[in-house]
Parts: C-alpha cells; sequence; structure tokens
C-alpha cells in the first residue's frame, strides 16, 4: 500500500526559508524508474509543479521559481525534502507531495498548509 | 513552457447525463516513443487530486469505465458518461512530456 504524508512548518515570516518534508511507504526512492514530485496549490487556485527528485539523483526545478528551490532524498527513511528560499505571500498554499512511477504523480499525499505570514 | 487550456472552466450536469471537457495543448504532446503525454486529474472537495487518466486514453487503476479519455496531439477530451454524485469536483489536464511539467487551470464540474 502506497502512502505519503507530508509536514512542514504550517507558518512562517516572509524571507525564510520553507522546509517541506514528505514521508513515504509502499515502494523506495532506490527502486529503479521511481521518483517523488511537489507540486503547490494556493487556496482555490490549480495546481502548480514545482520540482522531481528521481532514484538516481537525478533532479528538476520549475524555472519559475528560479533558484529559490531545493530537493533532496533520505533514502533509508523513506523522505523527500523540499526547501525554498526568501518566501513571501505569493508562497502560500498547500504543498503536496506525490510519486512517480511508470506514471507521474499516481499517488498523492494528503497536502499541507503553509502560509507565509508577517 | 507548454501551456494547456482548458474548456469549460465550469458545467453544470444533470446526473445520469454525460460531460465532455475539453483539453488544447500549445504544443504537440506526442513523444519520439509514441506515447502522448496527457494526463487527467480529479481533484474532489476537499481532497488531493487523483488520477484519471494516463497517456491520454488510458483508465487508471480502480477508477470507473464511465471516464474515457481520447484526443489527438494537441487537443483531447475528457468524457463522463452517466455523471454520479461522486464525480463533482475540479478536473485538471497535465502534460509530463517536457520540463516544466504543466496543468490545465481545471474545469469545475458541478451537478444540476
Amino acid at each position: 500500500q502506497v502512502t505519503l504524508k507530508e509536514s512542514g512548518p504550517g507558518i512562517l515570516q516572509p524571507s525564510q526559508t520553507l522546509s517541506l518534508t514528505c514521508t513515504f511507504s509502499g515502494f523506495s526512492l532506490s527502486t529503479y524508474g521511481m521518483g517523488v514530485g511537489w507540486i503547490r496549490q494556493p487556496s482555490g487556485k490549480g495546481l502548480e509543479w514545482l520540482a522531481n527528485i528521481w532514484w538516481d539523483d537525478d533532479k528538476y526545478y520549475n524555472p519559475s521559481l528560479k533558484n529559490r528551490l531545493t530537493i533532496s532524498k533520505d533514502t533509508s527513511n523513506n523522505q523527500a525534502f523540499l526547501k525554498i528560499t526568501n518566501v513571501d505571500t505569493a508562497d502560500t498554499a498547500t504543498y503536496y507531495c506525490a510519486r512517480i512511477r511508470i506514471t507521474p504523480f499516481d499517488y498523492w499525499g494528503q497536502g499541507v498548509m503553509v502560509t507565509v505570514s508577517s | 513552457d507548454i501551456v494547456l487550456t482548458q474548456a469549460p472552466l465550469s458545467v453544470s450536469v444533470t446526473p445520469g447525463e454525460s460531460a465532455s471537457i475539453s483539453c488544447r495543448s500549445s504544443k504537440s504532446l506526442l513523444s519520439s516513443k509514441g506515447i502522448t503525454s496527457l494526463y487527467w486529474y480529479l481533484q474532489k472537495p476537499g481532497k488531493s487530486p487523483q488520477l484519471l487518466i494516463y497517456r491520454m486514453s488510458n483508465l487508471a487503476s480502480g477508477v470507473p469505465d464511465r471516464f474515457s479519455g481520447s484526443g489527438s496531439e494537441t487537443d483531447f477530451t475528457l468524457k463522463i458518461s452517466k455523471v454520479e454524485t461522486e464525480d463533482v469536483g475540479v478536473y485538471y489536464c497535465a502534460q509530463f512530456l517536457e520540463y516544466p511539467y504543466t496543468f490545465g487551470a481545471g474545469t469545475k464540474l458541478e451537478l444540476k
């Protein structure tokens, strides 16, 4: 059974760094072809892809967020991470992690709400 | 970036009737391997998105066969036959042909 669960700080101030964790089970990020992606959704709005990390540590980022994103993984503990530096109110959203196997985003976490506010 | 344009933005359907949602891509989504990298997701109210259709026309596991996907290289359709109350939510198309991955703006399906 594949499950994913996101965790994060809940609220943070502008200019701080947002650190998110995706803890998963039912698959391994050391398995050939496996990946995890991060997607976010401001309240009442659409979905925005942020980043992917693959079993071989290959990484891809959405260039719209320029150099603010860093994705990483801890294979031993079945976790993936996303950091967003220098946040502002536009980063307020629900953040999802999702599995990528043959089909991208076939399983999603429940999402974690993040609010950026002074 | 590949832009996906969905239409309509909202649709109201009587239970038991059918509904169609369009997704148009700014670029062909046909890969060199012959795979059309267009996907459909449903986000039910208060829930995470769930995969409905992969590679334009393949039904994801557990998805009722009332759902079907079709299209060409740039124009795609999600059809829901005999809409049920559990089909309410926002439908998104997405492309995973190239980075950055992109999603359509979403189509909200409501019941009459």
